[in-house]
């Protein structure tokens, strides 16, 4: 059961657009679309922002946005804001033997 | 309104034992799987286990395969993790999170904290 793999860190200024990546194996993210992504604030319960790949839950901005191709799923945050720094957290079902894995996370800052 | 309320959690010696309880109300339980997730301090999420809503039908992690124990009460709506041979790397923050369809954790407990030491 190996995690997903994801960039430590990725940073932009408020207003740009940036993509985490999220890569696993044909068992995992490759083999269903049932990737989702959490964000996380310091000291904060993580919070669903996009689920079956694509969708995002009611209440979540529309400036989060997933896409998957292949085994690597990802996230892109548009007009990037002060609000948006957090930790960023992919998973994905992986089949009845490893039912669920994550990925390592990703630290977000705004510059 | 869904609510998830962690409980159990506190200091054990490596090796001791521990039972988590997850209290839920806003949805009816059965119909939903489960999930544990943990995390350690300063580190990221770790699926823990889940448990399936009607069928019972369990899956753990292989760090814990073996010595955690994940089981639910329906009619109390009320998830168990019995945590058995603690280690230092079990300490982290447990949290319960209700599994959507869709094999996402669409919402979260507050979390416990379980912390092994001597």
């Amino acid at each position: 059961q190996s995690a997903l793999t994801q960039p430590a860190s990725v940073s932009g200024s408020p207003g740009q657009s940036i993509t985490i990546s999220c890569t696993g194996t044909t068992s995992d993210v490759g083999g269903y679309n049932l990737v989702s992504w959490y964000q996380q604030h310091p000291g904060r319960v993580p919070k669903l922002i996009i689920s079956e790949v694509t969708k995002r839950p009611s209440g979540v901005s529309n400036r989060f946005s997933g896409s998957k191709s292949g085994s690597t799923a990802s996230l892109t945050i548009s007009g990037l804001q002060a609000e948006d720094e957090a930790d960023y957290y992919c998973c994905s079902y992986g089949g009845s033997s490893t039912f669920v894995v994550f990925g390592g996370g990703t630290k977000v800052t705004v510059l | 309104e869904v609510q998830l309320l962690e409980s159990g959690g506190g200091l054990v010696q490596p090796g001791g034992s521990l039972r988590l309880s997850c209290t839920a109300s806003g949805f009816t339980f059965i119909n939903y799987a489960m999930n544990w997730v943990r995390q350690a301090p300063g580190k990221g999420l770790e699926w823990v286990s889940s448990i399936r809503g009607g069928s019972g039908s369990t899956y753990y992690a292989d760090s814990v395969k073996g010595r955690f124990t994940i089981s639910r009460d329906n009619p109390k709506n009320t998830l168990y993790l019995q945590m058995n041979n603690l280690r230092g790397e079990d300490t982290a923050i447990y949290y319960c999170a209700k599994m959507g369809y869709n094999y996402d954790s669409e919402s979260w407990g507050q979390g416990t904290l379980v912390t092994v030491s001597s």
